[in-house]
């Protein structure tokens, strides 16, 4: 039931694209996505809740493939301080459980 | 912005001990969780509550116990401290009807 993240791990170059992925066995009904930092506890970064929706903040931008089960987050010219593991969190229309994903570390380097 | 409290932030004890980390929330939100999270690992549930009175065991299985007498406060309880539990424990809230969960800052817990 948790949903799986890809890749597991990436690092880029300031400036460069990524995209991490989350699939899900289970039908969802919404998905988040937090970032956590080394050493600090994860922060909320955004939540889709209809499928085919996409979200921006910032650079970084989500979508969520309802029929798939699946969700992508891009991050786009990315930014030193996009480093951390990012972690989806999926629901599902009963609204009594939710999984976070099995993370993805991310490392910008300059 | 999110108000959710722990403590302590570390704490370093030994086998046989028992403990209790605190969890308080100031948002009235009725949904509260605790995980267990080793470095750069994931995230395993091992206790969540939906309101007063009401508490479950999570995916992960714990020796721990929780309990939820106060909406705010979600203290988690260890009855006989165990080097296996060393890890960072981080609890979290969510507003019935939403999702989004507000995490505190974690206590890291060291049993020697």
């Amino acid at each position: 039931q948790q949903p799986v993240q890809s890749p597991q791990a990436v690092i880029l170059r300031e400036g460069e694209d990524a995209v991490i992925n989350c699939s899900s066995s289970k039908a969802l009904y919404s998905v988040h996505w937090y970032r956590q930092k080394h050493g600090e506890a994860p922060i909320f970064l955004m939540i889709l809740l209809k499928g085919g929706e996409q979200k921006g903040h910032d650079k970084i931008s989500a979508s969520f493939n309802e029929k798939k089960q699946q969700s992508s987050l891009y991050l786009t010219a990315s930014q030193l301080s996009y480093s951390g593991t990012y972690f989806c969190g999926t629901g599902t229309n009963t609204g009594n459980q939710f999984y976070f994903g099995t993370g993805t570390s991310l490392t910008v380097i300059p | 912005e999110a108000d959710i409290y722990q403590t302590p932030r570390y704490l370093v004890i030994g086998t046989g001990k028992k403990i209790t980390l605190e969890c308080s929330q100031t948002m009235g939100h009725d949904k509260m969780y605790w995980y267990q999270q080793d470095p750069g690992m994931e995230l395993h549930l091992i206790h969540y509550s939906y309101g007063v009175n009401s508490t479950e065991k999570g995916d992960l299985s714990s020796e721990s116990t929780v309990s939820r007498i106060r909406t705010e406060h979600f203290p988690l309880t260890l009855e006989s401290a165990r080097p296996s539990h060393t890890s960072q424990y981080l609890c979290a809230s969510s507003e019935y009807g939403r999702e989004t969960q507000y995490f505190g800052p974690g206590t890291r817990l060291l049993v020697l």
